[in-house]
């Protein structure tokens, strides 16, 4: 059973650059899968940030791409987020998420718990 | 960009009633669309992906239709345990994979 967790700080300074990490267990980082981090402002709904394949290629929402670094450490099954230049609207529940196939890609199947990131000073 | 709508933004039926959401793509997306719920407090959960295929798992009473820009979600027989917020979703190409607003789905 694939299993997602993100960590990283619970609070970041305004133009400040927020970073996470996702660790997947139970399954490798290295397969067939494309792997996503997905945000959520509070009482509102989902925006989907980028997503990483294990080559290294990324793919960005146009939206947030001038500000959105995602990276792999195949080394230690994981991948991570970075935000900089963060606002208060950047305050949300940051999951990340796994793509359920090359064919798939976009269809998210396993989802971590999710952290909330406040913007604030 | 790719915009999606949902309706109605919330419902509420009885236990054991059709439940139906509409989703509109603001271009043709083929099948890439999936369907998601989430509860309060928890991460979303895929029950409907590529329109109309039904994630291990879930169960039958989630179906899902459509193609181009016009797709539905049913409930077939809405029990309490579906109280939550669905959301459809497109993935036609990257980048911008989009969410609809979502669908609040409660108990009359």
């Amino acid at each position: 059973q694939v299993q997602l967790q993100e960590s990283g700080p619970g609070l970041v300074k305004p133009s400040g650059t927020l970073s996470l990490t996702c660790a997947v267990s139970g399954g490798s980082i290295s397969s067939s899968n494309w792997w996503s981090w997905v945000r959520q402002p509070p009482g509102k709904g989902l925006e989907w940030i980028g997503e990483i394949y294990h080559s290294g290629s990324t793919n960005y929402n146009p939206s947030l791409k001038s500000r959105v670094t995602i990276s792999v450490d195949k080394s230690k099954n994981q991948f991570s987020l970075k935000l900089s230049s963060v606002t208060a609207a950047d305050t949300a529940v940051y999951y990340c998420a796994r793509g359920k196939g090359i064919a798939a890609r976009g269809a998210f199947d396993y989802w971590g718990q999710g952290t909330l990131v406040t913007v604030s000073s | 960009d790719i915009q999606m709508t949902q309706s109605p933004s919330s419902l509420s039926a009885s236990v054991g009633d059709r439940v139906t959401i509409t989703c509109q793509a603001s271009q043709d997306i083929s099948n890439y669309l999936n369907w998601y719920q989430q509860k309060p407090g928890k991460a979303p959960k895929l029950l409907i992906y590529d329109a109309s295929n039904l994630e291990t798992g879930v169960p039958s009473r989630f179906s899902g239709s459509g193609s181009g820009t016009d797709f539905t979600f049913t409930i077939s027989s809405l029990q309490p345990e579906d109280i939550a917020t669905y959301y459809c979703q497109q993935y036609d190409n990257p980048p911008g994979f989009t969410f609809g607003p979502g669908t609040k789905v409660d108990i009359k």
